[in-house]
């Protein structure tokens, strides 16, 4: 099956400053989503991103389906921003796989 | 903006007692998928459903697991027997069709005690 890379597995970041989150995938995709995962436990879609940019806010994400690749930019980061952060990729209406995320902290 | 609702946010239950989990998809979606994650690990895939008819499931998804669309709202999730290993957040996800995104609910955290 399909495997989700992400890196880094840890992030600490100071209140302000700017990040990228990598999602590296083994196969062809066409169903690409990026989640923040609260201190809660909910899961936040963030993009849906099969191909291209997109942005929304401080947070914006391009993927290079081609390279099997994807890149969330987080700018300006704030406390809030915390949490964990999923890459999910699949085909079609096929399941989603997830990778193992990216554990943030920012602090103050 | 329609949402996928869970229900309940939180349950605990004993070992061996069985457990019925509750989603309502978003009403015009087609697609339903139940995902765990145990804590501090990765969401993973259990089971997905689609014209009234399991179209996919996980290793995970042995006999203990099943799943139901009783009526045009709700998709509910089995567990005959709980097991200690079951605790876990559960989540339910909903999709329109191909090349749509999967929307998830807030999650069901299971304690089994």
């Amino acid at each position: 099956g399909i495997q989700v890379e992400q890196s880094p597995p840890d992030l600490i970041l100071q209140e302000g400053a700017n990040s990228t989150l990598r999602c590296n995938f083994s196969d062809s995709v066409n169903n690409l989503q990026w989640f923040h995962q609260n201190p809660w436990g909910q899961l936040i879609n963030l993009f849906y991103i099969p191909s291209g940019t997109k942005q929304n806010g401080r947070l914006s994400a391009t993927t290079v389906a081609t390279e099997r690749y994807s890149l969330l930019y987080i700018s300006s980061s704030q406390t809030t921003d915390s949490g964990v952060y999923f890459c999910a990729v699949g085909r079609g209406n096929t399941p989603l796989v997830f990778g193992k995320g990216t554990r943030l902290s920012v602090i103050a | 903006e329609p949402e996928v609702t869970q229900t309940p946010s939180h349950q605990v239950t004993q070992m061996g007692q069985e457990v019925i989990l509750r989603c309502v998809p978003i009403s015009n979606h087609l697609y339903f998928y139940w995902y765990r994650q145990i804590l501090g690990q990765k969401v993973e895939f259990l089971v997905s459903f689609y014209n009234n008819e399991i179209s996919e499931k996980s290793e995970i998804f042995d006999d203990q697991f099943s799943v139901e669309r009783p009526d045009g709202s709700n998709f509910t999730l089995k567990i005959r027997s709980t097991k200690l290993e079951d605790s876990a957040m559960y989540f339910c996800a909903s999709s329109a069709g191909a090349h749509q995104p999967q929307h998830f609910g807030d999650g069901t955290r299971l304690s089994i005690l």
